[in-house]
């Protein structure tokens, strides 16, 4: 079974300040996708990256693919209280197996 | 709207009476799958089906039944459930084959608690 281990698991930040989640495993993935779960609601999907080294630009949220396909970041510049969520990473391997990571639960205090 | 439909939203039964949550998806997806989500374990596949009547196991299969007779319904059974079965349920679909651009569509989940 493949795994991906997020960190932090747990974040708590002021607006305004800067964060990154971590996303590793020791396993290869085709691509890497990145989803947002808010209470009550299903993940809702972010931003997929394809190709090792890649990064992807949505607003305030920056995305890396590592060079090897293993690991991924996701960065949030100034965070805002719509920020908080659940943050899941999900690594696509064969067969559109995907497998998701632990999480990062963030809260943003206004 | 484009969606995934689960029902019920929240469901508590007791150990041994067979449920069935029903995961209907109007988008004309070939995958669906269903998901259990608990607290520090993140996101765990039960079940997936690339197509009508192809359904294979997931990474944490143990006690459930699906089944997919039309494309649009992917319903979960549980034959006998236990108390370790309580948890969050999603379903989620996705367009085809190719992973490297087909997001997962989820449901808004079942709590389920078995007693």
């Amino acid at each position: 079974t493949q795994l991906l281990e997020q960190s932090p698991q747990f974040l708590s930040i002021q607006e305004g300040e800067n964060l990154t989640v971590y996303c590793n495993s020791s396993s290869v993935f085709s691509s890497l996708q990145w989803y947002r779960q808010e209470p009550g609601e299903g993940p809702v999907l972010l931003v997929t990256v394809v190709t090792g080294g890649e990064v992807k630009k949505l607003k305030r949220l920056t995305f890396q693919f590592g060079d090897a396909r293993k690991d991924s970041s996701l960065h949030i510049t100034a965070a805002q209280p719509g920020d908080t969520g659940l943050y899941l990473c999900a690594g696509v391997g064969g067969y559109q197996k995907v497998t998701f990571g632990t999480g990062t639960k963030l809260q943003v205090i206004p | 709207e484009a969606q995934v439909t689960q029902n019920p939203r929240y469901l508590i039964t007791v150990t041994g009476k067979k449920l069935t949550v029903t995961c209907s998806q109007n988008m004309n997806h070939e995958y669906m799958s269903w998901y259990r989500q608990d607290p520090g374990l993140g996101l765990r596949q039960i079940y997936y089906s690339m197509n009508v009547e192809v359904t294979d196991k997931g990474d944490v299969p143990e006690g459930y039944k699906v089944s997919r007779k039309e494309k649009r319904n992917f319903p979960l059974i549980l034959e006998s459930p236990s108390p370790n079965q309580t948890s969050l349920y999603f379903c989620a679909s996705s367009p085809g084959h190719s992973s490297y651009n087909s997001p997962l569509h989820f449901g808004n989940g079942t709590r389920l608690t078995v007693t």
